[in-house]
């Protein structure tokens, strides 16, 4: 089983800032990473896969990078429709496995 | 584009059994990797079983074995989830996804509350 440290687990964060969100692995994952955002009452959505490719639709100021055991989302100018908890997910092997969630509040 | 439409909310006493279906549009089931993704009130997504395609077989997560049985009928592209033996930690909304991979399509989820 692979296990996944996300951190930190909430960020207080205001309109306009940088944030990164960390995802380590307890071994090499080459670049199988994902990460969803995820809204109060609804589905995850897919933003990033392949460690840093952006999901269709997904603007711009987010961003990922990493690859084997350290994985880093970043939005890089905070909006308010992004005020969310984020998760990372590996598939390189099974089972899969999800990071235990970062929430994004507002400060 | 795949749409994933689920059943609706149920609620269960202990020890009784769970079915979930999910509903696909836009592809067939037999072009999908199905898997299932469960989320107890306020904590973090836990997967619980899907479809490998490069060995053909449905891969369930050890804690759930014995418990969930995972199946298609492809002739209605309707996919299931059954999980028996309910308990109250049971409770959850459980998501059926696509696996592109990752997990590009979810459905729009289905409560499952156990309580006697």
């Amino acid at each position: 089983v692979i296990w996944m440290t996300q951190s930190p687990s909430l960020l207080s964060a205001s309109t306009g800032d940088r944030v990164t969100i960390s995802c380590r692995m307890s071994q090499g994952i080459s670049s199988y990473l994902a990460w969803y955002q995820q809204k109060p009452g609804k589905a995850p959505e897919l933003l990033i896969y392949a460690a840093s490719t952006l999901q269709s639709g997904v603007p711009s100021r987010f961003s990922g990078s990493g690859s084997g055991t350290d994985f880093t989302l970043t939005i890089s100018c905070l909006q308010s429709e992004d005020f969310a908890t984020y998760y990372c997910q590996q598939y390189y092997s099974f089972p899969r496995t999800f990071g235990q969630g970062t929430k994004v509040e507002i400060k | 584009q795949v749409q994933l439409v689920q059943s609706g909310a149920e609620v269960k006493k202990p020890g009784a059994s769970v079915k979930v279906s999910c509903k696909v549009s836009g592809y067939t089931l037999t072009e999908l990797s199905m898997h299932w993704v469960r989320q107890a009130p306020g904590k973090g997504l836990e997967w619980m079983g899907g479809f490998d395609p490069e060995d053909g077989e449905t891969i369930y997560a050890q804690k759930f074995q014995g418990r969930v049985t995972m199946t298609e009928d492809t002739s209605t592209d309707t996919a299931y989830m059954e999980l028996s033996s309910l308990r109250s930690e049971d409770t959850a909304v459980y998501y059926c996804a696509t696996e592109g991979p990752p997990f590009d399509y979810w459905g729009q989820g289905t409560l499952v509350t156990v309580s006697s």
